[in-house]
């Protein structure tokens, strides 16, 4: 089992420039997010899918959308980039009250 | 106020000595409090997980919560170079779409 996999693991945008953010889980779970992390903020919600074909907005989703394409995956995207999304993106998926974290991907945008 | 406040740090110790790590809390509906444990550019990975009041202890490890006092605590014994990480507190309620709420992180620092 790989868990959770998330691609690329580093990216470096310029503004205005779109990219979007891959996440995989192979341990069959429904609820899977995407989070930003950012120094002295914590872990922020940024989209959640509680199951396969539902999204739902977190705490911060402007200027994200996402995309749950089947069970597995959970993408997210930047449409516009802004040096403000400059943050390390987590993505998990949940079993019970347990959520598993991917490694991230380190994301700069000058 | 954040719902769930937590000290950032850093906490510096020396091997072997008892770590206190704690979150205090707002919402009187959290009924689920956990404890993550993130290495340096990595993931967060799940160490502890409480539902309600009370203690439970994994190893080294104690996570207690109060929640007359919304104070939550993890305690690590005998503490190791290996446990420096950033430890985060995470609470829920029941029922509904789960949405934990995640405290800032303490960083703590355990030195030969």
């Amino acid at each position: 089992n790989a868990g959770v996999t998330q691609t690329p693991k580093f990216q470096v945008l310029k503004t205005g420039q779109s990219m979007t953010l891959q996440c995989a889980q192979d341990m069959n779970h429904n609820s899977m997010y995407w989070y930003r992390q950012d120094p002295g903020m914590g872990l922020r919600l940024i989209y959640y899918s509680a199951s396969e074909g539902t999204t739902d907005k977190g705490e911060v989703p402007n200027g994200y959308n996402v995309s749950r394409l089947n069970k597995r995956e959970f993408s997210l995207r930047l449409e516009s980039a802004a040096p403000s999304q400059t943050s390390v993106y987590f993505c998990a998926s949940r079993e019970g009250s347990e959520q598993f974290f991917g490694p991230g991907t380190r994301l700069t945008v000058l | 106020q954040k719902e769930v406040e937590q000290d950032p740090g850093p906490l510096s110790v020396p091997e072997g000595a008892i770590v206190s790590l704690n979150c205090t809390y707002s919402n009187s509906a959290f009924q689920y409090f956990m404890w993550y444990r993130q290495y340096s550019r990595k993931g967060p990975e799940l160490l502890m997980y409480t539902y309600s009041s009370g203690n439970k202890e994994d190893g080294r490890f104690t996570a207690q919560v109060d929640k007359s006092s919304k104070y939550i605590s993890l305690f690590i014994r005998d503490s190791q170079p290996s446990d420096s990480a950033t430890y985060l507190c995470a609470m829920s309620g029941a029922g509904g779409s789960y949405i934990p709420t995640f405290g800032r992180g303490t960083s703590l620092i355990v030195h030969p």
